[in-house]
């Protein structure tokens, strides 16, 4: 049981240039989601989904596409990176009640997070 | 609107000292109250978490936290830190609305524990 795996780990990129990060879990969980992690403001929800073929965006969703064609797999994409996505990215899941959002009792699983970095 | 408040962006502490990280949040409608931490190059693991019943909740590695309703704080406490405690604690919130959840971090408190 691997958890939430996510990959690169590291990636450099520059401006304009397309990229996908990628998410995988294996606890077969209906919620998962995709958050960026700058310093002194916590993280803030970029995209999310409650199950396969259901997306929708969060608190910061300019510039970041999502799909979710699989329960396991919740990619991000980058379709024209521009500096001011430098961050950190956690993709995080969890159990869903099925109407939008996590679940309240369900603690949110996260993976190692995506170091990027946009010249 | 709904929003969590970390007081303090990092609290030096000596080891074996306790320790209080604060949160502060701001709801009118029902809340479920969370504590993560994230050691260094991790992602977030669940801490603690206050869903309903006893005010006062347990969690791993000798935390806890107090859920005050009329304070709308959700402080964290360990009596006796330990240098491995040293990494980055956010309070989050859920906040039920209709029947949709949101989630709802705070910036982060870090936490550096000094031999």
């Amino acid at each position: 049981n691997a958890g939430v795996t996510q990959t690169p780990k590291f990636q450099v990129l520059k401006t304009g240039q397309s990229m996908t990060l990628q998410c995988a879990q294996d606890m077969n969980h209906e919620y998962m989601s995709w958050y960026r992690q700058d310093p002194g403001m916590g993280l803030r929800l970029i995209h999310y989904s409650v199950g396969a073929g259901i997306t929708d965006q969060g608190e910061v969703p300019n510039g970041y596409n999502v799909s979710r064609s699989t329960t396991e797999d919740f990619p991000l994409r980058l379709l024209s990176a521009a500096p001011s996505q430098t961050s950190v990215y956690f993709c995080a899941s969890s159990y869903s009640k099925g109407s939008g959002g996590t679940s309240y009792n369900s603690p949110l699983h996260f993976g190692n997070g995506t170091r990027l970095t946009v010249t | 609107a709904q929003s969590v408040t970390q007081l303090d962006s990092q609290v030096p502490v000596f080891e074996e000292a306790p320790v209080e990280l604060r949160c502060n949040y701001s709801s009118s409608v029902s809340v479920y109250l969370f504590w993560y931490v994230q050691y260094p190059n991790q992602g977030l693991q669940l801490l603690l978490k206050y869903l309903s019943g006893s005010t006062l909740v347990k969690g791993i590695n000798g935390f806890e936290a107090e859920f005050n309703k009329s304070q709308t704080s959700f402080h964290l406490r360990k009596p006796s830190v330990h240098i491995s405690d040293t990494a980055e604690y956010f309070c989050a919130v859920i906040i039920r609305m209709d029947s949709s959840y949101k989630l709802i971090f705070g910036s982060g408190t870090r936490l550096l524990v000094r031999p």
